[in-house]
């Protein structure tokens, strides 16, 4: 158990439909790092947050958002689901952003997309 | 960050050692090389890493040649559990990411 949660597990919905994703980070943790895996990219960065801010942003889609809230759990949105956003969705959590510190990956989230 | 290469996959026999080879050979001197494992569809699990010294923890132990250009991983008596794709990193340090570049990895199996 690294101590990093997500919910939900599983997530089926329609195309063209809105869903969020939640993690919560390991506690002292600041920085939240969300990943993309699907069959054909692989594992993908997103979006990176720390202390609440954006610090980074990799192959993350208009449609996607991300936050990170006051008490530092942050959420992914996505919007208008395409067929191709099927995949599985890996939250990570570090100390700090810049130190020479260790990302913890939660469970993830299966998002199916029919 | 520098680009890694690693066989797409390996066979280890259960209870023998699993060395797991990647090239790293334009990393550069404030990279750090870092491994992860990811077990089926759970969520990627951190291993150990190092800058230019060979390392051990209690998972395994990471050797990397000392032109720093090549690195293994070694588990020393690999089990069933240890089937898994494996994760050779190159990260560096001081910008203001930590992301991780994850590549294709190497399938290990581990046969009875």
């Amino acid at each position: 158990d690294s101590g990093v949660t997500q919910t939900p597990k599983h997530l089926i919905t329609a195309t063209g439909q809105r869903v969020t994703l939640r993690c919560s980070p390991r506690s002292g943790d600041l920085s939240v790092y969300w990943y993309q895996q699907s069959l054909d990219q692989g594992l993908q960065f997103l979006i990176q947050y720390y202390n609440g801010e954006e610090r980074a942003k990799g192959n993350i889609l208009e449609r996607f958002s991300a936050q990170q809230f006051p008490d530092l759990h942050s959420e992914l949105n996505l919007s208008s689901l395409e067929l191709g956003d099927s995949a599985l969705y890996f939250c990570a959590s570090s100390v700090d952003a810049t130190s020479t510190d260790t990302q913890y990956f939660g469970p993830g989230t299966r998002l199916t997309v029919l | 960050d520098a680009k890694t290469t690693q066989p797409t996959s390996m066979d280890c026999a259960e209870g023998r050692a699993a060395n797991l080879p990647c090239n790293h050979s334009t990393i550069s001197g404030n990279e750090y090389v870092y491994w992860y494992r990811q077990i089926h569809s759970q969520g990627p699990q951190y291993i150990i890493h190092g800058l230019k010294n060979n390392e051990t923890n209690e998972m395994a132990s990471l050797i990397i040649t000392e032109d720093r250009k090549s690195s293994t991983l070694i588990l020393p008596h690999a089990t069933l559990r240890d089937t898994a794709v494996y994760y050779c990193i190159v990260r560096f340090f001081g910008g203001a990411t930590n992301k991780l570049i994850f590549g294709t990895g190497t399938l290990l199996a581990v046969q009875p």
